[in-house]
């Protein structure tokens, strides 16, 4: 069956450190996204791509960079972590169909 | 950008109830989901709706693009109905379209 996979599922860091999440999917949609989730606030977007070497700024890009190299994966960078950036990140995929899949989360402690 | 306000934020219930949540947003839309989320768990589309009714098992969606409301009722319910439930609506085809409710956290005892 395809599947949306995220990896690690919890990582613990110090601040300043690079940290990359991975997303991987096997449903070979074009579009996909990153969300971080945190207490009080909704679901917020931090970046997106319609497809291969397409991507674009959410709602809240500032310190996060992602690329698209191939279909199936949309890799978040952390350049610098910080102590905001504690949180519960998912990655998406949406098919023509407009119907959303999301990844089981990453917890992500930066200390 | 829209708003997207979802009522109740909290429902404790006793199994077999009927449950109603409501999402209500601010701008016209092109389609809405309903989304679930179980403790520590994942999130799983339950629904995509642009106009009408959509049924699925116990769980039924409607939307009134008029009045630009969405309700998620669950009829029969049981505890492993347990989770947050939220809504999302999209302005447009793309991802940057796609606004967040905040959630309802449901707990259905036993």
């Amino acid at each position: 069956d395809a599947e949306i996979t995220q990896s690690p599922r919890h990582k613990i860091t110090e601040t300043g450190r690079q940290v990359t999440l991975a997303c991987h999917q096997t449903w070979n949609h074009n579009n996909m996204f990153w969300y971080r989730q945190d207490l009080g606030h909704g679901l917020r977007l931090i970046h997106y791509s319609y497809g291969v070497q397409d991507t674009n700024k959410g709602e809240v890009s500032d310190g996060y960079s992602v690329s698209r190299s191939n279909t199936e994966d949309l890799p978040l960078t952390l350049e610098s972590a910080a102590s905001s950036q504690t949180s519960v990140y998912f990655c998406a995929s949406k098919g023509s169909d407009e119907k959303l899949f999301f990844g089981s989360g990453t917890q992500l402690s930066v200390l | 950008k829209n708003e997207v306000e979802q009522s109740p934020q909290n429902l404790t219930a006793q199994e077999g109830e009927f449950i109603t949540i409501n999402c209500s947003y601010s701008v016209g839309i092109s389609a809405l989901h309903w989304l679930q989320q179980h403790p520590g768990g994942g999130i799983v589309s339950l629904f995509m709706l642009s106009s009408g009714k959509k049924k699925h098992g116990r769980l039924i969606a409607t939307i009134n693009i008029q009045e630009k409301h969405s309700s998620l009722h669950i009829t029969a319910s049981h505890p492993r109905d347990s989770a947050v439930y939220i809504c999302a609506v999209a302005v447009g085809g793309g991802a940057d379209g796609l606004t967040f409710g905040k959630g309802t956290h449901l707990i259905i005892q036993p």
